[in-house]
C-alpha cells in the first residue's frame, strides 16, 4: 500500500528557535496533503490543506505566519514552526492523497517538544 | 457540515469477548466511512473503510464493521477481541464533494487478559 514518511519522527527544541518537520509520499504522487495536530488522548485537529505548487489553505485559528507551509514537490510537503514555543508541543501527524482519490495515507508522527 | 460521534471514550472488554466500538455520523451527501487505529506514539494505521456496495465491510486484523444508512451508524466490530488491540480507535468521514476528512473524538479500547 501506499506509504507515507515524517523526518523527524521526534524533536527537541529550545523555545524561540523554528523547527521544520518533512512529510513524504513515497510511492506515489501526492497531490494533496494535509497536516494535523493531536493533543495528548485527544483527535486530529486538521491544521492545514495544501494541493501541490499552491498556497495552503489554513483551519480556522490556525496561524499561517507560525505555521509555514510547502508544498513544492508531489512528493513532498514541509511543516515549519516557527518561533516555537512550549505550547506548540504536541503530535504532528501529515497525511496525503493521490488525485481525487478517496482515501488518505497518513505518516507516523512527529513528537514536538519545546522547552 | 460533517461531523462524526464516538459516545463511548472508553471500551473495555475480556480477551476472547467480541467488541464494538460505535460511531455515528452526520454528512450532507453520501458517506465515505473509514476506521483507523493508532497505537502510543504512532500515526494512523488504515482499518477499513466503506464507499459502496455491501454493508458489511471486513478489514485488517480480523475487524469488520457495518455501514447502516437509517441509524447513520459505522459501528466497528471484531468477533473475539486481543489484548494487542488495545489502542485507540478513530472514526472518520468524509463526503463525496468534501475535501478532507473529519475525525471523531477517538474511543480507546483496552481488552483485559
Amino acid at each position: 500500500g501506499a506509504v507515507v514518511s515524517q523526518h523527524p519522527s521526534r524533536v527537541i527544541c529550545k523555545s524561540g528557535t523554528s523547527v521544520k518537520i518533512e512529510c513524504r509520499s513515497l510511492d506515489f504522487q501526492a497531490t494533496t496533503m494535509f497536516w494535523y495536530r493531536q493533543f495528548p488522548k485527544k483527535s486530529l485537529m486538521l491544521m492545514a490543506t495544501s494541493n501541490e505548487g499552491s498556497k495552503a489553505t489554513y483551519e480556522q485559528g490556525v496561524e499561517k505566519d507560525k505555521f509555514l507551509i510547502n508544498h513544492a514537490s508531489l512528493t513532498l510537503s514541509t511543516l515549519t514552526v516557527t518561533s516555537a514555543h512550549p505550547e506548540d508541543s504536541s503530535f504532528y501527524i501529515c497525511s496525503a492523497r493521490e488525485g481525487a482519490n478517496y482515501e488518505q495515507y497518513f505518516g507516523p508522527g512527529t513528537r514536538l517538544t519545546v522547552t | 457540515a460533517q461531523s462524526v460521534a464516538q459516545p463511548e471514550d472508553q471500551v473495555n472488554v475480556a480477551e476472547g469477548n467480541p467488541l464494538t466500538v460505535k460511531c455515528t455520523y452526520s454528512v450532507s451527501g453520501n458517506p465515505y466511512l473509514f476506521w483507523y487505529v493508532q497505537y502510543p506514539n504512532r500515526g494512523l494505521q488504515f482499518l477499513l473503510k466503506y464507499i459502496t456496495g455491501d454493508n458489511l465491510v471486513k478489514g485488517s486484523y480480523g475487524f469488520e464493521a457495518e455501514f447502516n444508512k437509517s441509524q447513520t451508524s459505522f459501528h466497528l466490530k471484531k468477533p473475539s477481541a486481543l489484548v494487542s488491540d488495545s489502542a485507540l480507535y478513530f472514526c472518520a468521514v468524509r463526503d463525496t464533494g468534501g475535501q478532507n476528512f473529519v475525525f471523531g473524538p477517538g474511543t480507546r479500547l483496552s481488552v483485559l487478559p
